[in-house]
């Protein structure tokens, strides 16, 4: 199984919809973040939480909001959706604040608002 | 507010030949990661690059970091086709571990 895991892969969804990306991790890590990317843009940061008790926006956190229901879990949603949030969207987490390494990534939710 | 910059955005290359990826960033930062993205695919991470002088080899690639001149580079010598992706570099900053990205280097090895 992996790691990070994202459901869904791939989204359709219409304007004005709710809609909830959902990430769960088996890492053990403290920190769990989301980012988006766009083509041309590299990957921005959404949100990012230390943990249960500690949300933080990042960059581009307008239109998303995030909840973490345990270590292991973190969710982004869009509470209605546009069409400019069609984007590839990775939650990822860190274990640097533990004295680890770096980061592991989902594989990535695909969404397109139409 | 943190910058990175990578350049070139598009490199198209012949079988063979060497280059270098370029990353340049902002603000002061005590780590950097180079990661390869196959299409529709999720992040590997290639390199971890520590300290000022760094050097990593994996393969066909070497990485490097420069601290003082803010500056990482990903060389690629005698590129093979399966090299072709989107690298990004990545700079780490601050107590909460955020991750800034480059745009990114669409590589494409040709035959």
């Amino acid at each position: 199984d992996a790691d990070v895991t994202q459901t869904p892969r791939n989204r359709i969804t219409k304007t004005g919809k709710r809609i909830m990306l959902e990430c769960s991790q088996t890492k053990g890590h403290d920190r769990m973040y989301w980012y988006r990317q766009d083509p041309g843009l590299g990957l921005r940061l959404i949100y990012y939480s230390f943990d249960v008790k500690d949300i933080n926006k990042g960059e581009i956190s307008d239109g998303y909001s995030v909840s973490r229901q345990a270590q292991a879990k973190f969710s982004l949603s869009l509470e209605s959706a546009i069409p400019n949030q069609t984007a590839l969207y990775f939650c990822a987490t860190s274990d640097l604040a533990a004295g680890g390494s770096g980061y592991t990534f989902g594989s990535g939710t695909r969404l397109t608002v139409v | 507010e943190l910058k990175v910059e990578q350049n070139p955005l598009f490199l198209s290359m012949q079988e063979g030949k060497n280059y270098t990826i370029y990353c340049n960033y902002s603000t002061t930062s005590d780590r950097l990661y180079w990661y390869r993205q196959d299409p529709g695919k999720s992040l590997e991470s290639l390199f971890v690059l520590l300290s000022n002088g760094a050097v990593k080899q994996e393969g066909r690639l070497m990485a490097s970091l420069d601290t003082k001149a803010r500056l990482s580079t990903l060389h690629i010598t005698a590129a093979v086709h399966d090299l072709s992706a989107t690298y990004f570099c990545a700079v780490v900053t601050g107590t909460a571990s955020k991750l800034t990205f480059g745009t990114g280097t669409r590589l494409q090895v040709t035959l």
